[in-house]
């Protein structure tokens, strides 16, 4: 089975920097993905990790450590359009690609 | 780009009844659609994945005579909820998968189905 835990809520502040963490306990291990999703929206895709290492993407990095099953997500410079949930997903091995995600983190950025 | 359109956006249907909702992928070709179900302040849950040309693959306690879904083209999938009861209301995603080195799904922007 598959269990993947994400705190559930942060709080940051605008122009500052925010880890988001995941961790996971799976039945094997096909990548890592980060979402964006504002309430009421569709998820957005923000990073995919396979390998271990740091993927940076501007303002986003996204961490994978897969011997820890471990990742986070880092936002930097934070704006007030961050505040969102973000989702980690796992892709278990297999031919369906699909992906189990976490239950999200609640990010609220304040002024 | 990768964009997936669902229709309806938003529904509202009396217990009973069924609704039926598209997934498209615009402007590239899935072979692979898969269909979310999420309730409010939860996270996604994945229902099916759904294979053109093949019968969809369910997950455990998702019920396949209740959430019939097609998958006709490389473009279109469909999700039918049969016999709607009042907790059936949720928002219901669609993805698709774009091909590539990463695989990535992209998501439709979502149906959220109000039963009465």
């Amino acid at each position: 089975g598959q269990n993947i835990d994400q705190p559930t809520e942060m709080t940051a502040t605008e122009g500052a920097i925010v880890q988001i963490n995941c961790t996971y306990q799976t039945s094997g291990f096909n990548g890592l993905f980060w979402y964006q999703q504002h309430a009421g929206e569709a998820p957005t895709f923000l990073s995919y990790n396979v390998l271990d290492g740091l993927e940076e993407k501007g303002r986003f990095s996204s961490f994978l450590s897969r011997s820890k099953g471990y990742s986070y997500l880092l936002l930097k410079e934070l704006q007030m359009k961050d505040s969102a949930s973000y989702l980690c997903a796992v892709r278990p091995p297999g031919l369906n690609n699909d992906m189990r995600f976490g239950a999200g983190t609640r990010l609220t950025v304040k002024p | 780009g990768a964009v997936v359109s669902q229709h309806p956006s938003r529904v509202i249907c009396k217990s009973g009844t069924s609704v039926k909702i598209e997934c498209r992928s615009l402007d590239f070709q899935a072979t692979t659609m898969f269909w979310y179900r999420q309730f409010p302040k939860q996270s996604l849950m994945l229902m099916a994945t759904s294979n053109e040309g093949s019968k969809a693959t369910y997950e455990q306690g998702v019920e396949k005579d209740k959430f019939l879904i097609n998958h006709a083209s490389l473009t279109l999938s469909t999700l039918t909820v049969t016999s709607a009861h009042p907790e059936d209301s949720s928002f219901y995603i669609c993805s698709a998968e774009k091909r590539g080195a990463q695989k990535t799904q992209y998501f439709g922007p979502g149906t959220r189905l109000l039963v009465l």
